[in-house]
C-alpha cells in the first residue's frame, strides 16, 4: 500500500498492552481536536473527539487526555491489538477556521503478538 | 449510510496538464474540506466549501481550485500539473456550518505526476 509517512516516529507495543499516542497542538485558542487513524490505503478514520471544555474523554477502548496548559493531547488504547496497527493523527480545529483542521505529524504503532 | 466517496482513486497525468477530482459527501452533510497529503509535507489544508461557497482556503497556489454544487458534491481541479502535486488528495465532509464537529475522510484520489 501506499507509505503515509516515511520518516514518522513509531511506538511499537505488545499485543495486549495499552499505548499512549501523544501529540502536541500549535494554537492555544483551538477548541476542539479530534483524533484519526489511518491504514494503509486508506483515508483517516475518526477515532475520538473532544471539545475545549472538556479534559478527558472514553470511547470504546480508547481515551482522549488534553491538557490545555501545555497544548497536548494524548491518546490511550487499551488492550492494543494488531488491528490497532496503523499512523495515528491529532487534529485541531483553529478558532475562526470553520470546519478546518490542522493535523499533526503523525505517529506510528506497531502492534506485535 | 454510505461515507465519503472520492473518484478516481488513481490518476496519472504529465507535467503541465490539468487535472478534476470529484468527491459526494456523507448524505445530509453540507460541509466539504480538502486536503493534501504528502510524506514530506503530511496532512495540509487546501480548501472548505459550504453551501456552494468556499469559506476558507488553505496556502496553495492559485493553480488548485475548487467548486461545490447544489447537492453538496464537490470537485477539486489543479492546473499546470507540477511534479511536486503527486499527492494523497483527501476529501473531508461534515455535517453543519460551524467547526466543533467530526469530519469523516474518503480513502482519497493518488494522483502521480509523471
Amino acid at each position: 500500500g501506499e507509505s503515509v509517512g516515511l520518516h514518522l516516529p513509531t511506538l511499537s507495543v505488545q499485543e495486549g498492552d495499552n499505548s499512549i499516542i501523544n501529540c502536541a497542538y500549535s494554537n492555544s485558542a483551538s477548541d476542539y481536536f479530534i483524533w484519526y487513524k489511518q491504514e494503509s490505503g486508506k483515508g483517516p478514520q475518526f477515532i475520538i473527539d473532544i471539545r475545549s471544555n472538556m479534559d478527558k474523554r472514553q470511547g470504546q477502548r480508547v481515551t482522549v487526555l488534553l491538557n490545555k496548559t501545555v497544548k497536548h493531547l494524548s491518546l490511550q488504547i487499551a488492550a492494543t491489538q494488531p488491528g490497532d496497527s496503523a499512523v495515528y493523527f491529532c487534529a485541531e480545529n483553529p478558532p475562526g477556521g470553520y470546519n478546518k483542521l490542522i493535523f499533526g505529524a503523525g505517529t506510528r504503532l506497531a502492534v506485535h503478538p | 449510510k454510505a461515507g465519503v466517496t472520492q473518484t478516481p482513486r488513481y490518476l496519472i497525468k504529465t507535467r503541465g496538464q490539468q487535472v478534476t477530482l470529484s468527491c459526494s459527501p456523507i448524505s445530509g452533510h453540507r460541509s466539504v474540506s480538502w486536503y493534501q497529503q504528502t510524506p514530506g509535507q503530511g496532512l495540509q489544508f487546501l480548501f472548505e466549501y459550504f453551501s456552494e461557497t468556499q469559506r476558507n482556503k488553505g496556502n496553495f497556489p492559485g493553480r488548485f481550485s475548487g467548486r461545490q454544487f447544489s447537492n453538496s458534491r464537490s470537485e477539486m481541479n489543479v492546473s499546470t500539473l507540477e511534479l511536486g502535486d503527486s499527492a494523497l488528495y483527501l476529501c473531508a465532509s461534515s455535517r453543519g456550518p460551524v467547526g466543533n464537529q467530526p469530519q469523516h475522510f474518503g480513502d482519497g484520489t493518488r494522483l502521480s505526476i509523471l
